[in-house]
């Protein structure tokens, strides 16, 4: 089992839609998490960083559940410029710099 | 966020030639950096860790005498593939970690697209 798994999609919704991606993690140690978003033949962008409240950054919102170790990302009125692949990224302990990502969920809005 | 600048963004080289990628953060200091190999439509994976001021820290099956990484300065690290072959063709990217309000967050360089003919 992977350390940190995401379905790969790909997701394709119409513009204005709400879609949401999961992602577990299976070190119980894992302190910080992040999404990501990538574009074809780009580098990952920080899309944001995920923290135990929760938080919301116009259209997405990210949430995380220890208990269950999983986060989330909603992205409401999906646009077209959406449409990229949204990787997860968890950090194990602190002490150690080791940065664990998802194969990555692919997003495609349609027009 | 953050900036972190990859250069060059493209070379071709011919086979057995060395190819340096340079990796600058350019508004912060950066004492750990990041080194990703990604192949198309597949996910990032991590080469090895860039420490400044020691040696690097490298991921199981890559060669550290095939891909040699230095980080002196708090600001650049370098990634020079020696004696390029065809199947080091790839994309490489640089990381650099960045703490913010306690959580260290990774910004990307733009990536480096190598040709080896």
């Amino acid at each position: 089992r992977k350390e940190v798994e995401q379905d790969p999609g790909p997701f394709n919704v119409p513009e204005g839609a709400t879609v949401a991606f999961n992602c577990t993690y299976s070190n119980s140690a894992s302190q910080s998490f992040f999404w990501y978003r990538q574009d074809c033949r780009k580098e990952p962008k920080l899309l944001m960083s995920v923290y135990s409240s929760g938080n919301e950054d116009g259209r997405f919102t990210a949430q995380l559940n220890r208990a269950s170790q999983y986060i989330s990302l909603l992205i409401r009125d999906s646009k077209l410029s959406d449409s990229a692949t949204y990787l997860c990224v968890v950090n194990r302990a602190s002490g150690t710099y080791k940065y664990i990502f998802g194969t990555g969920t692919r997003l495609k809005v349609l027009a | 966020g953050a900036v972190v600048s990859q250069h060059p963004s493209r070379v071709i080289c011919k086979s057995g030639t060395s190819v340096k990628i340079e990796c600058r953060s350019l508004d912060f200091q950066a004492t750990t950096m990041f080194w990703y190999r990604q192949f198309p439509k597949k996910s990032l994976m991590l080469m090895a860790t860039s420490n400044e001021g020691s040696k690097a820290t490298y991921e199981q099956g890559v060669e550290k005498d095939k891909f040699l990484i230095n980080h002196a300065s708090l600001t650049l690290s370098t990634l020079t593939v020696t004696s390029a072959h065809p199947e080091d063709s790839s994309f490489y990217i640089c990381s650099a970690r960045k703490t913010t309000e306690g959580v260290g967050e990774l910004f990307f360089g733009e990536g480096s697209r190598l040709t080896v003919l």
